[in-house]
């Protein structure tokens, strides 16, 4: 199985920028895809997409979030965070079954 | 809109069964493939299964397989997963999911299974 690994937390100030990463054990890129993506979870909620195939902004979701990465190193970057951005992040990889979710980020306020 | 509502949750003791039901709307159906995901109280998302639009291609986390069937039914725009055997570790909010291409575009709310005795 592919393990996506997360930090479990990242605290940073209101208008500033957060860096969650996400390393896979083994590469879920193709020759086309880089087959990572993002979900937000808030309290309560269930998750929703936020990023597909490493850098795709999901439709509906603010320009303030992207994700970059290839191979095993993937990152999410919201900039700047805003308040009702508190919620756990999670990565997930479709190059192989079974599809795999990592532990989870979740994003505090400084 | 997209709405997917996930029902037959509830407390079920070990050893027994639950059948779990999707109700999609606002897209069509049976060009999707569709998956079950769960969250246990308080920790991270686990895949279960999947089930291609036509039903062709079936799989299963290793941790279901041979106890959970995915199955469902296009013409009453309906995703189902029958689990039986349930076990404690089983307890878990269970999500139906619409898969675009490799991704998990939408989400339902969830439903509640609680296997204890």
């Amino acid at each position: 199985d592919i393990v996506l690994t997360q930090s479990p937390a990242l605290a940073v100030s209101l208008g500033q920028r957060a860096t969650i990463s996400c390393r896979a054990s083994q590469s879920v890129s193709t020759s086309s895809y880089n087959l990572m993506h993002w979900y937000q979870q808030k309290p309560g909620e269930q998750p929703k997409l936020l990023i597909y195939d490493a850098s795709n902004l999901a439709s509906g979701i603010p320009v303030r979030f992207s994700g970059s990465g290839s191979g095993t190193d993937f990152t999410l970057t919201i900039n700047p965070v805003q308040a009702d951005d508190i919620a756990t992040y999670y990565c997930q990889q479709s190059r192989e079954l079974p599809l795999t979710f990592g532990s989870g980020t979740k994003l505090e306020i400084k | 809109e997209v709405q997917l509502v996930e029902s037959g949750g509830g407390l079920v003791q070990p050893g027994r069964s639950l059948k779990l039901s999707c109700l999609a709307s606002g897209f069509t159906f049976s060009n999707y493939g569709m998956n079950w995901i769960r969250q246990a109280p308080g920790k991270g998302l686990e895949w279960v299964a999947s089930i291609s639009s036509s039903s062709s291609y079936i799989y299963y986390a290793d941790t279901v397989k041979g106890r959970f069937t995915i199955s469902r039914d296009n013409a009453k725009n309906t995703l189902y997963l029958q689990m039986t055997s349930l076990r404690s570790e089983d307890t878990a909010l269970y999500y139906c999911a619409r898969r675009d291409n490799n991704w998990f575009a939408y989400w339902g709310q969830g439903t509640l299974v609680t296997v204890s005795s």
